[in-house]
């Protein structure tokens, strides 16, 4: 079936420090997978960060990015240096024009250290 | 202002009893989804609507029946509950199945 696996967490790093959340996904009924990466911060609910919808492209907000990838199924959000405010749990999704669904991973937990 | 209402923020109730979540959009999306996160678990989809229509159903119980009284409305009717459905449920919405927007959810609690 349709799964998205990231990063287990939660995941600490320092300020300043550079972040890599994993995910690899498997779409065996889409036929054109759209990618995408939610968060939510503490006390907010959970919005898009960014979204890439064409094989081979990348997808950037706020300073984090992530390219999707589909020889190696996959679609890590990185970025180069995190502030505190970027502390909040981070969603790895799946979906298509005629999914009618948006499959999401698990979630990861991500603290910023001052 | 939310655009996104879903009501009631916290609900308790007892094994065996009937529920309602509440949930409408202001966005003016023609797609509405039902998901439940539980506690330690991943954002389980459960159904999504087009148009009033059913388009998708991963829910294997039928005691959880979605209701769609008008567009920018999808309900979430839950019967005979049981602890296990103890969960916080959140409602989306979207345009053509782009870009979900969530609500806040609702945290239902099963005694």
């Amino acid at each position: 079936g349709d799964s998205v696996t990231q990063t287990e967490g939660p995941v600490t790093v320092s300020e300043s420090e550079s972040l890599i959340i994993n995910c690899t996904y498997s779409a065996t009924s889409i036929a054109y997978p759209n990618l995408f990466w939610y968060v939510r911060y503490p006390g907010e609910g959970l919005q898009l960060l960014l979204k890439v919808i064409t094989a081979g492209q990348k997808g950037s907000s706020r300073g984090f990015e992530a390219t999707y990838n589909k020889e190696t199924t996959s679609f890590h959000l990185q970025k180069a240096s995190v502030q505190e405010s970027d502390s909040a749990v981070y969603y790895c999704a799946l979906g298509g024009p005629n999914a009618y669904k948006v499959i999401f991973g698990k979630g990861t937990h991500l603290h910023v250290l001052p | 202002d939310p655009k996104i209402i879903q009501k009631p923020k916290y609900l308790v109730a007892v094994t065996g009893s009937e529920k309602i979540l509440i949930c409408e959009q202001y966005l003016g999306h023609n797609a509405m989804y039902w998901y439940r996160q539980s506690a330690k678990k991943p954002l389980e989809f459960m159904f999504s609507y087009s148009y009033q229509k059913l388009m998708d159903n991963q829910t294997a119980s039928s005691r959880f029946q979605p209701q769609s009284s008008k567009k920018n409305h999808l309900d979430l009717q839950i019967t005979a509950l049981k602890p296990d459905d103890s969960a916080t449920y959140f409602c989306a919405s979207s345009q053509e199945f782009e870009r979900l927007f969530f609500g806040h959810g609702t945290k239902l609690s099963v005694l």
